[in-house]
């Protein structure tokens, strides 16, 4: 158990809609990263949050948004879902998100987008 | 462009035989670079890294991996698998700078014969 923690698990979904993914961090860490993999791409960095601001984006579409709340924990909203946003979408913390860290990763969410 | 290349998409070996994963990265800078792996169905669990020091690292369940710099190499090794170490392999390089983000290689696929 890495200490961080992904809702839902699984999502089964329909085209054109919006969700809602959440993540809490390790306690203590101020960082969050979101990763998506699917078949096609691997595994991708999204985006990094770090103490409720953007630290770096990755390959994120514009129909996806992340924030990271005062309490630390993170959101990434994927709306206008097409079928190839079905991925495991992986959400990490680090401790600052500096160099020599490293990134302990949720369970992940299973988004299917029918 | 920083990137991570594991030649081997699929790897099949006899229980108690001898193990080497490869992975090779370009990075201009000193590497910071992460071996995680994931069981079917679950998250990335890591395990080891290397930052900086002693280039043969020891990992959690057995695992150690040497860093060569110049072959620009991060090969992961066991002595002898167990079944229990089926699952997908990850190599991964964290980019440093304003974010800490990982660069993946492909996976390689573990199969672990009787």
């Amino acid at each position: 158990d890495s200490g961080v923690t992904q809702t839902p698990k699984h999502l089964i979904t329909a085209t054109g809609q919006r969700v809602t993914l959440r993540c809490s961090p390790r306690s203590g860490d101020l960082s969050v990263y979101w990763y998506q993999q699917s078949l096609d791409q691997g595994l991708q960095f999204l985006i990094h949050y770090y103490n409720g601001e953007e630290r770096a984006k990755g390959n994120i579409l514009e129909r996806f948004s992340a924030q990271q709340f005062p309490d630390l924990h993170s959101e990434l909203n994927l709306s206008s879902l097409e079928l190839g946003d079905s991925a495991l979408y992986f959400c990490a913390s680090s401790a600052r998100g500096a160099q020599r860290e490293t990134q302990y990763f949720g369970p992940g969410t299973r988004l299917l987008v029918l | 462009a920083q990137s991570v290349t594991q030649p081997d998409i699929h790897i099949t070996v006899s229980e108690g035989a001898s193990l080497e994963l490869r992975c090779n990265y370009s990075y201009g800078a000193t590497p910071y670079l992460f071996w995680y792996v994931q069981s079917p169905g679950q998250g990335l669990q890591l395990l080891l890294k290397y930052f900086s020091g002693d280039t043969l690292v020891q990992g959690i369940k057995g695992f150690e991996a040497e860093f060569k710099r110049s072959q620009s190499s991060f090969n992961l090794r066991k002595p002898s698998v167990h079944w229990s170490d089926a699952a997908e392999y990850f190599c991964a390089v964290a980019f440093g700078g304003a974010t800490n983000k990982l660069i993946f290689g492909t996976g390689t696929l573990l199969a672990v014969q009787p």
